[in-house]
């Protein structure tokens, strides 16, 4: 899997949009971006994943560059309770296992 | 989304002892996985089960001490054996039950050994 770069914490005012961002520079054309999110105490959650094409959930949306080395997740009105450890995360997508190897990922603390 | 419990949610044992964790999923998925997440890190893979086959344990993890159980498509466990105070972490269970990657995980079982 092709290692990930993040920051290791940012601050976000409440109602306000959060960028995290995420390089991962040594990606290969058949890897997958993904981001999950762990609040204190809980188990990790999945936000989204993207190929290449920019993808809009519920929670969030995700920004991947034309040449793929780097992404951006974007929570566009942050609250308290999107304060967690955010995990950007890269693997090849394939029909059965997923073997996600997660790096230390971003400190997001959202501020009132 | 996948219903996962995990049993128990926490518990203080002893050196070495042993201790078996449980994971129930609230349906039948072919892929199982197990983290541990020691104090103030990142969460590592432990290993990979499948039904009806041995588990597959990532490097620095071997069967002796952390021996998996997968009997049918809902359920698996992973014992912690001969414990040391090294292995006081969290172990979460998750699995993918849509095959895209998606992965849910427990809520976890944080042990602590003294």
């Amino acid at each position: 899997d092709a290692k990930t770069t993040q920051p290791p914490s940012m601050d976000c005012a409440e109602g306000r949009a959060a960028n995290l961002p995420c390089n991962h520079s040594t990606i290969s054309g058949n890897e997958y971006v993904y981001w999950y999110r762990q609040i204190h105490s809980q188990g990790p959650q999945y936000i989204i994943h993207g190929l290449k094409n920019n993808e809009t959930n519920e929670m969030a949306s995700l920004i991947i560059t034309e040449d793929r080395k780097s992404s951006t997740l974007i929570l566009p009105h942050a609250t308290l309770r999107d304060t967690a450890v955010y995990y950007c995360i890269v693997t090849f997508s394939g029909a059965g296992s997923y073997q996600l190897t997660f790096g230390k990922g971003t400190k997001l603390s959202v501020i009132p | 989304s996948a219903v996962i419990s995990q049993k128990p949610s926490r518990d203080i044992c002893q050196r070495g002892t042993s201790l078996t964790i449980q994971c129930q999923v609230d349906s039948q998925v072919t892929m199982m996985f197990w983290y541990r997440q020691q104090p103030g890190q990142s969460l590592t893979l432990i290993a990979t089960a499948n039904q009806g086959s041995e588990a597959t344990y990532e490097s620095g993890f071997v069967i002796d001490k952390f021996p998996i159980s997968r009997p049918n498509l809902t359920f698996s466990t992973l014992t912690v054996s001969n414990m040391s105070p090294e292995d006081s972490s969290i172990y979460l269970c998750s699995v993918d039950r849509g095959g895209i990657g998606e992965l849910f995980f427990g809520e976890g079982s944080r042990l602590t050994v003294l």
